[in-house]
């Protein structure tokens, strides 16, 4: 079966830094991604989606300059936190669509990165 | 707007059946999802209902009814294990996942 990795799994940081989350589909071509956020006892929030070789789609509330994603290639797509604060701590997981079998209802996810800001 | 209900924790014995209900109101509707989700993890698929009607796979089966807006996942069987959340979630006319805020499901022995 399809198979989506995010790394890092967890990542620890101070206030004001930048963290890199990647995404990837490690035995398909994902022509779209989608990045999500989920804060304790809460849903999951979509944030971007994000389609290989093109700019990201944002979520109304969601800051673009904040949440800077890249979705380079087929199989690799990157969430960079930019400056981030206490209140971006969050459970962010990413999910991809395969783009050979034409399903557009299927969305394989990732395992999620746990991020904490101190 | 869009919006999904289910309810925020239900409590079922082992060896017992529990049914999680899921109403929704969407713009379009290409299907509706239950994911299972434990904490710390991310969702894993339980089921996808397109078309009215019962889907059975094992101890979990899943109902839509489109007319009304309204599933329901139906665990059958219970064990230990089956605690967790479970997220209903509407795939809508642009085929996005519109997600409902979960139904914690706590099992007692």
């Amino acid at each position: 079966g399809a198979v989506v990795s995010q790394h890092p799994s967890w990542v620890i940081c101070k206030s004001g830094t930048s963290v890199k989350i990647e995404c990837r589909s490690l035995d398909f071509q994902a022509t779209t991604m989608f990045w999500y956020r989920q804060f304790p006892k809460q849903s999951l929030m979509l944030m971007a989606t994000s389609n290989e070789g093109s700019k990201a789609t944002y979520e109304q509330g969601v800051e673009k300059d904040k949440f800077l994603i890249n979705h380079a290639s087929l199989t690799l797509s990157t969430l960079t936190v930019t400056s981030a604060h206490p209140e971006d701590s969050s459970f962010y997981i990413c999910s991809a669509r395969d783009r050979t079998s034409g399903d557009l209802e299927t969305q394989y996810f990732g395992p999620g990165t746990r991020l904490l800001v101190l | 707007g869009q919006n999904i209900d289910q309810p925020t924790e239900m409590t079922a014995t082992e060896g017992a059946i529990v049914q999680i209900n899921c109403t929704y109101q969407t713009s379009g509707f290409n299907g509706l999802f239950w994911y299972q989700q434990h904490a710390g993890e991310a969702p894993t698929f339980l089921s996808y209902n397109v078309l009215d009607g019962l889907e059975e796979k094992g101890r979990f089966s899943s109902f839509l009814s489109r007319s009304k807006g309204y599933s329901y996942l139906l665990l059958k069987e219970l064990q230990m294990k089956d605690s967790a959340s479970y997220l209903c979630a509407v795939l809508d006319s642009n085929y996005q996942l519109i997600w409902g805020a979960g139904t914690k499901l706590i099992i007692k022995p």
